[in-house]
């Protein structure tokens, strides 16, 4: 069956450096999308990407979706202590909805 | 608008005994899916609910069963519980798509605890 596959696990960064996390799915998706989950929280949608290629930036956050449809990454430009969490990806094909193990982001002040 | 809704927000239970978690969607949507989330793990997809009716169903057994009524809420039922139920179940709910294009809006999770 498909599979969603995230790293890395964990990355600990320094305040202000940047950070990335990657997704890559067995097969083929109609779309991604990407939570955060906060520590004690719930999965929050951060944005939906749909065609090959795609970018989509939000403030210091940039996503994209690769020309195959097949994997995707989130960077995260000069990180803050705010961006502690956990970043899921979910794959969007109609029948069963797949998140990704997640990577959980810590940041030092 | 109180968001998605889950009740209740902790639950501990004995091998063998059956829970029921409930969720109210966000106003405006019709679909309600339910995921278990283990310690340090994703949300695994259990199953989807549109028009009170199953529309999806992850790699779940039959001991976890829904239902969804009229008015969109959902519940969840699992039935003789075993340790490794013990989970954060999380209820979202999105509006209805022919594809599963639409943002999830998640509840804050009801976290169940079998002893």
């Amino acid at each position: 069956g498909q599979q969603v596959m995230q790293i890395p696990q964990y990355q600990h960064v320094q305040e202000g450096e940047d950070f990335t996390t990657y997704c890559n799915s067995s097969t083929t998706l109609s779309n991604i999308q990407w939570y955060k989950q906060r520590p004690g929280g719930h999965p929050v949608f951060l944005i939906q990407l749909v065609k090959s290629g795609e970018v989509k930036k939000q403030k210091r956050l940039t996503f994209q979706f690769g020309e195959a449809k097949k994997n995707s990454s989130l960077h995260i430009t000069a990180t803050q202590t705010t961006d502690v969490g956990t970043y899921f990806c979910r794959s969007g094909n109609t029948g069963k909805l797949i998140f990704g193990q997640g990577t959980t982001l810590q940041v030092k002040p | 608008d109180a968001g998605v809704t889950q009740s209740p927000t902790h639950l501990i239970k004995t091998r063998g005994q059956q829970v029921t978690l409930r969720c109210s969607p966000k106003s405006g949507h019709d679909t309600v899916s339910w995921y278990q989330q283990a310690l340090g793990q994703g949300p695994q997809f259990i199953f989807q609910y549109y028009e009170e009716e199953e529309r999806q169903r992850g790699n779940f057994p039959d001991r976890f069963s829904g239902h969804q009524f009229p008015n969109y809420s959902s519940e969840l039922n699992v039935n003789a519980l075993l340790l490794g139920d013990s989970a954060l179940y999380l209820c979202a709910s999105s509006r209805t798509s022919l594809v599963s294009y639409n943002e999830q809006f998640f509840g804050p999770g009801t976290r169940l605890t079998v002893l």
